[in-house]
């Protein structure tokens, strides 16, 4: 069984400050981590596929760092909107016929 | 299709009645995925198809789930004698196929199913 954990469980953020939230998984055999939003009445999205080690993305005001070696993902939010509001799933797969497992999410609400 | 489509998106079923939840996934796309998650939980993986097949059914919680898929595209999953254990939110997603996990699933809006 994968152990993959995402913390905080929630978080609740005033409209225009930053946040960021963490993503830790197993180190071996490494071979994707994915970032998902899923909004409530909506199908989970996807914000990004990272493959590599030091890997950066970034969409918008939302951007993901990524280090294989010690097991973990963040996810940042800048200037943070009331649409960011939704719950920002991690998934990680060791490829091949391995699908995702999937954190638990953190549930983010930002206030106006 | 444009995007994964799953009906019925809400279903209230009695205890031990059967019911049946249908997923038409992304045209072209040869893997597809069931998932659920129950109230609190995170997403749970059920199974998974590539193409008509699904290699591995031990994520299935218990015998009382089974899954069909039938010309590369429509999957049906069926729960037998629901027990209020059940009722969750059942998510399908699709992707290009297995081994492609280096791109992003689509998932369908999922089918809210309740046990009563």
């Amino acid at each position: 069984i994968l152990n993959v954990e995402q913390s905080p469980q929630s978080l609740h953020v005033q409209e225009g400050d930053s946040t960021n939230f963490t993503c830790s998984f197993p180190s071996s055999n490494f071979y994707a981590l994915h970032w998902y939003r899923w909004e409530t009445a909506k199908s989970p999205e996807a914000l990004f596929v990272m493959t590599l080690n030091g890997d950066e993305k970034k969409k918008g005001r939302i951007s993901a760092t990524l280090n294989t070696k010690e097991g973990y993902s963040y996810l940042y939010i800048k200037g943070s909107q009331p649409e960011d509001s939704a719950t920002y799933l991690c998934a990680f797969t060791r490829g091949g016929a391995d699908g995702l497992t999937f954190g638990k999410g953190t549930h983010l609400i930002i206030q106006p | 299709g444009a995007g994964v489509s799953q009906s019925p998106s809400n279903k209230v079923t009695e205890k031990g009645k059967d019911v049946e939840l249908r997923c038409d996934p992304i045209s072209g796309h040869t893997a597809l995925y069931w998932y659920r998650q129950s109230l609190g939980q995170g997403l749970e993986f059920l199974i998974y198809f590539q193409g008509n097949s699904a290699p591995d059914k031990s994520g299935l919680p218990s015998d009382r789930f089974s899954a069909e898929r039938t010309g590369g595209s429509v999957s049906t999953l069926t729960i037998q004698r629901t027990q209020q254990e059940d009722s969750a939110v059942y998510l399908c997603a699709s992707s290009l196929a297995i081994g492609q996990q280096g791109y992003g699933y689509t998932f369908g809006s999922g089918t809210r199913l309740t046990v009563v």
